[in-house]
């Protein structure tokens, strides 16, 4: 089945440390993007990428870092630099022209312990 | 830039009444408008969406929803509520993409409760 797959599902992070989410997605799409979600403040667009090797950034990229080598990958890395990192993070894809609709990872929870 | 806002961060209504959730958008170009459904900690899903053409837009489980260009709303009803309709909701814009700078903006979310 097509779908997007993120992993882990729950990460526990030490301050200092720098922590990378994977999202996957065999939709062949070519956009793919990373939300924050904390209560009450909805989700929060970090990076998003539309083509392979190109990627720009959202509302609250600083502490945060993004590769698109593959088509398929878009990981997120957080690094120490974020100050707040613990939050539950989507990553989505969908296909480029903005009509067409996203489809959400099942998301991971960082907890910074 | 696009914007959306949604009224209420939380709306509470008896199984069997009406649901209304309320969204507001800004946006400089032709509007695409979107709602989603979260339910705990899991993805968000796609409700319906609009890009051209009819103004109504009905989708899936029920709901439907009303694109009005006069009154940058495009809010989200169904006519008789379901337990199984509590979740959080959020509306969204996306622009024409016609450019590479495509993206999806999120409102901040409306939790929805149904009370027996």
């Amino acid at each position: 089945d097509g779908g997007i797959t993120q992993s882990p599902k729950y990460l526990f992070r030490k301050e200092g440390q720098n922590v990378t989410l994977s999202c996957e997605q065999n939709l062949n799409h070519d956009a793919m993007y990373w939300y924050r979600q904390d209560p009450g403040q909805g989700l929060r667009l970090i990076y998003y990428s539309q083509i392979v090797n190109d990627f720009q950034k959202g509302d609250i990229a600083e502490g945060y870092s993004v590769s698109r080598e593959k088509k398929e990958s878009f990981p997120l890395t957080v690094t120490s630099a974020q100050k707040n990192p613990t939050a539950f993070y989507l990553c989505a894809s969908s296909q480029t022209g903005g009509d067409t609709e996203a489809f959400f990872g099942q998301g991971t929870r960082l907890t910074v312990v | 830039a696009q914007s959306v806002t949604q009224l209420g961060s939380h709306v509470s209504v008896s199984e069997g009444a009406l649901v209304l959730l309320r969204c507001n958008y800004s946006s400089s170009v032709p509007p695409y408008l979107f709602w989603y459904v979260q339910y705990p900690n899991q993805g968000l899903q796609l409700l319906l969406k609009y890009t051209t053409g009819a103004t109504l837009v009905k989708g899936i489980n029920g709901f439907e929803a009303e694109f009005k260009k006069s009154e940058t709303s495009f809010h989200l009803t169904k006519p008789s509520a379901h337990m199984s309709d509590a979740a959080e909701y959020f509306c969204a814009v996306s622009n024409t993409g016609y450019s590479s700078a495509s993206k999806i903006i999120f409102g901040s979310g409306t939790r929805l409760s149904i009370r027996p």
